[in-house]
């Protein structure tokens, strides 16, 4: 059964710090992964999305990485800032060749920034 | 939350009562889903349509009925069979279903007393 796991599952660190989010999966085959930022009470929105050849992909402060031998990838938050304050979902897609229950979720991480 | 709405954001309902969710996107996008999210575990889908007059059920469909007459909307009724229906309910859209981004819209919270 495809999974994806978090970790941790929750995470508090001082504003201004760097910290990184664990994702490891066992999606096969796999098409891409994506990572999205879930606010208290709101809708997720999308980070990143990484193919197999992808290693790296940045947005801003995010930076997401990506390791498909291992099956491993990470989301770093350089800088943070009170806004950070989220749920950090990463979602896994395989290529069964289409249809939602193709998309494998994890739990997320829960990161509080403290000031 | 981009072009995808939904209705109301807060949802309080007696035991053994029908309710129904809503969700327009302006997106035109094809693929509509509804997705469940319960305290400490990952999105679990419900229902999903990938064209107008087509849904198909998710992993926890029971007790849960959908239609989607217009592209525009896919609105998600939540019946006195479900069980356990308190939680955080989200709709997202995508141009298709080949796995093109999902947008997600800002979610309905239910809460049966």
């Amino acid at each position: 059964k495809n999974q994806v796991e978090q970790s941790p599952q929750s995470l508090i660190i001082l504003e201004g710090k760097n910290c990184t989010l664990q994702c490891n999966y066992t999606v096969s085959p796999f098409s891409n992964l994506r990572w999205y930022k879930q606010d208290t009470g709101r809708g997720p929105v999308s980070l990143t999305i990484m193919t197999f050849s992808e290693n790296t992909k940045s947005n801003g402060r995010y930076t997401a990485t990506l390791d498909a031998d291992t099956k491993q990838s990470s989301l770093h938050i350089t800088a943070s800032q009170l806004s950070d304050s989220a749920s950090y979902i990463c979602v896994v897609s395989d290529n069964s060749g289409g249809g939602a229950d193709g998309l494998t979720f994890g739990k997320g991480t829960h990161l509080i920034i403290q000031p | 939350d981009g072009g995808i709405t939904q209705s109301p954001k807060y949802l309080f309902r007696k035991e053994g009562q029908n309710v129904t969710l809503s969700c327009e996107q302006n997106l035109n996008h094809d693929a509509m889903y509804w997705y469940r999210q319960d305290p400490g575990q990952g999105l679990r889908l419900i229902y999903y349509s990938q064209i107008v007059n087509d849904f198909q059920k998710g992993d926890i469909a029971e007790g849960y009925s959908v239609s989607r007459e217009k592209k525009e909307s896919f609105p998600l009724t939540v019946t006195s069979a479900q069980k356990n229906p308190t939680a955080f309910y989200l709709c997202a859209s995508s141009l298709d279903q080949s796995y093109n981004e999902q947008f997600f819209g800002p979610g309905t919270r239910l809460t049966v007393l």
